[in-house]
């Protein structure tokens, strides 16, 4: 069955970089993706990266992918108290007609950011 | 614009009463979803549309009952729905049609059953 797996916190201080790691098991997953949800808001997307990419970075994110593990990392540089939040980790599952969107959730990773 | 629009923020309703959740996206996207995320939850999937026709319904009660008029609107009516449906509602969209892979959510409707 699908599962995706992510450790439940992480504390960081302002200006270090955050790492949260993420494990998936359904192979054929085309897209892997990063979400933020700040307290009492919606989801809002990070970024993504295709299953045959290996990295994407995109300014202050770098994602990793270790296709071989089925491991995936979000790494934040020079992370700020703004970027306190809950982070999902998600895999894509083909759906019926084909839309990409059925998406199965690890639990969260929460960042806090000490000043 | 990458805006998925969801109204209302907050709705508290009674056990009895009917009451729909609306969503909107013109982004031109021919898939739209609604997940539901309990608290302290991840979301989880309820349904999908694509191209306007309901592909996906993972086991919903139909108490909840979904509809798409057009490619741009989403909607979910309520009916006798319970205090444990309490929850944040979310909407999304993407280009669907097995091409695509950005999907946006919506703020969320906060419904509170009482």
């Amino acid at each position: 069955g699908e599962d995706v797996e992510q450790s439940l916190f992480l504390s960081v201080r302002e200006g270090d970089s955050s790492v949260i790691n993420c494990t998936y098991t359904d192979s054929s997953s085309t897209y892997l993706y990063w979400y933020k949800q700040e307290p009492g808001a919606g989801l809002q997307l990070l970024t993504y990266i295709f299953s045959n990419m290996d990295m994407k970075q995109d300014q202050r994110l770098t994602v990793l992918l270790n296709k071989k593990d089925k491991h995936l990392s979000l790494r934040i540089a020079d992370t700020q108290t703004g970027d306190s939040a809950i982070y999902f980790c998600a895999e894509s599952m083909r759906g019926y007609g084909g839309s990409q969107g059925n998406l199965i959730f690890g639990k969260g990773t929460k960042l806090s950011v000490k000043p | 614009d990458t805006e998925v629009t969801q109204t209302p923020k907050h709705l508290v309703m009674g056990m009895t009463n009917k009451k729909s959740l609306k969503c909107e996206q013109h982004m031109g996207h021919r898939a739209m979803y609604w997940y539901k995320q309990k608290a302290k939850k991840p979301p989880e999937l309820m349904f999908v549309y694509s191209y306007e026709k309901l592909s996906i319904n993972e086991s919903v009660p139909s108490r909840f009952s979904p509809e798409c008029p057009n490619s741009s609107l989403l909607n979910l009516h309520l009916h006798a729905l319970q205090p444990e449906d309490s929850a944040l509602y979310l909407c999304a969209s993407s280009q669907g049609g097995g091409s695509g892979n950005t999907i946006y959510f919506g703020e969320g409707s906060w419904l509170t059953v009482v």
